[in-house]
């Protein structure tokens, strides 16, 4: 079965201070790739996806992410946080029908 | 309404009480989904639904019940719970499986 590893669990930072969250996964076939973000009292919802073509991805709010297929990684970057990126980040991966989230990392941004 | 919502938002019952989850999707999808969010613990895929049909029951206990009777409707039907059942509940869809899923805001359950 397809795993999904998020090392970091909790994350503080200062404002523009960089970013990136490690994600990892265990499936050897062909996956799609994706960042989910979690506002404190807001509904998941995706922050970037790799399906395929360039593997590194750009999203939404000055996100990006890399995909290293021989290092079965797709880790989450920003150059510069702010105290409104303070949220719970989620990686999942889909292989087949099934999405499998890592277990998330809590950033905290101390403005 | 748009994009997916999830009724009630907050539900308190007791361990032989009978409750439903409700999800609407408005965007079309042909796949949705129950997840379980507990704290401490990955996100957990509970049911898949595609195109009306049940493609995956993640080892879910008999006691959480799916319905789907339309792409647009999914049901969660709840008897005789257990405490450590407490947790948010999440509706998802999607256009396609495998394509990028969309959350509704999730229903905070506490079994008492």
């Amino acid at each position: 079965a397809q795993s999904v590893s998020q090392h970091n669990h909790h994350v503080i930072l200062s404002e523009a201070a960089s970013l990136e969250l490690g994600c990892n996964y265990s499936y050897g076939g062909t996956v799609n790739l994706f960042w989910y973000v979690q506002y404190p009292g807001q509904h998941l919802q995706l922050l970037l996806k790799y399906f395929s073509g360039d593997p590194l991805v750009k999203g939404i709010k000055g996100f990006e992410a890399e995909f290293i297929k021989s290092k079965f990684s797709f880790n989450l970057r920003k150059p510069s946080v702010q105290w409104s990126d303070t949220a719970e980040y989620f990686c999942a991966v889909n292989a087949g029908n099934m999405l499998t989230f890592g277990g998330g990392t809590r950033l905290m941004v101390k403005p | 309404e748009t994009g997916v919502t999830q009724t009630p938002r907050h539900l308190v019952m007791g361990m032989t009480n009978k409750k439903s989850l409700k999800c609407e999707q408005h965007l079309g999808h042909n796949a949705m989904y129950w997840y379980k969010q507990s704290a401490k613990k990955p996100l957990e895929l509970m049911f898949v639904y595609n195109f009306k049909e049940q493609t995956e029951n993640n080892s879910v206990p008999s006691r959480f019940s799916p319905e789907c009777p339309n792409s647009s409707h999914l049901f969660l039907h709840l008897h005789t719970l257990q405490p450590e059942d407490s947790a948010l509940y999440l509706c998802a869809s999607s256009q396609l499986l495998g394509n990028e899923q969309f959350f509704g805001p999730g229903t905070r359950l506490t079994v008492l």
